[in-house]
């Protein structure tokens, strides 16, 4: 079973900082899942990338394959983008998620 | 948005109680996930189902059972509610199964479930 681990658990930043959300995992996948929860609990997809990098918006992911690793960056943040994200790795028996990270954006 | 509904949204019920939690489609998508997602842990898959009247289990299946009589519609079940089922449910849809690389999951607004 893969083991997904997401860092930091929780942070709180200013806005206009740059955010980024680490995500590794035990096991080679196929994908990777970036999920955005909002505090109302609806869960929104924002990324599925299985190499390289991703951009949309003020939103950028990357992953290593080999590193297995994978960020979520967050560019001129916003109190907006107060969420949990959620990371989620798709291996052969369906996606592992990891336990979110609980970012705060201050006015 | 993809088109996922659950029904209902929260619910109370008392422990040995049965209980049905419905997710509906309009996207005529084949695959169909149940999970729970409870405080210190990640989502976890309960059910699945590949297709109509196919379904399988998933890591947490215990106490919980499903059905799926038709592509749009899929059903979860606790025969006899327990306090450890309190949880936020939720329903998702895939075009592609468990492995595969081309789709996207998409999630249902979530069932509050408490067991009282």
């Amino acid at each position: 079973k893969n083991e997904v681990e997401q860092s930091p658990q929780n942070l709180t930043a200013q806005e206009g900082e740059f955010i980024t959300i680490n995500c590794s995992y035990s096991v080679g996948i196929s994908a990777l899942h970036w999920l955005q929860q909002h505090p109302g609990g609806g869960i929104v997809s924002l990324f599925m990338l299985s190499s390289g990098k991703k951009k949309h918006g003020r939103l950028i992911a990357t992953i290593n394959i080999q590193e297995k690793h994978s960020s979520l960056h967050i560019t001129a943040s916003h109190p907006r983008d107060s969420a949990v994200y959620i990371c989620a790795v798709l291996g052969a028996d369906g996606l592992t998620f990891g336990k979110g990270t609980h970012l705060i954006i201050q006015p | 948005d993809a088109g996922i509904t659950q029904s209902p949204r929260h619910k109370v019920t008392e422990t040995g109680t049965p209980v049905t939690l419905r997710c509906h489609q309009t996207e005529n998508h084949r695959y169909m996930y149940w999970y729970r997602q409870d405080p210190g842990h990640g989502l976890r898959l309960i059910h699945y189902s590949y297709g109509v009247k196919d379904t399988d289990k998933g890591e947490v299946s215990d106490g919980y059972s499903v059905s799926r009589s038709k592509t749009e519609d899929f059903l979860l079940t606790l025969e006899s509610a327990t306090s450890s089922q309190t949880s936020v449910y939720f329903c998702a849809i895939s075009g592609f199964g468990l492995s595969g690389t081309s789709d996207e999951q998409y999630f249902g607004p979530g069932t509050r479930l408490t067991v009282t």
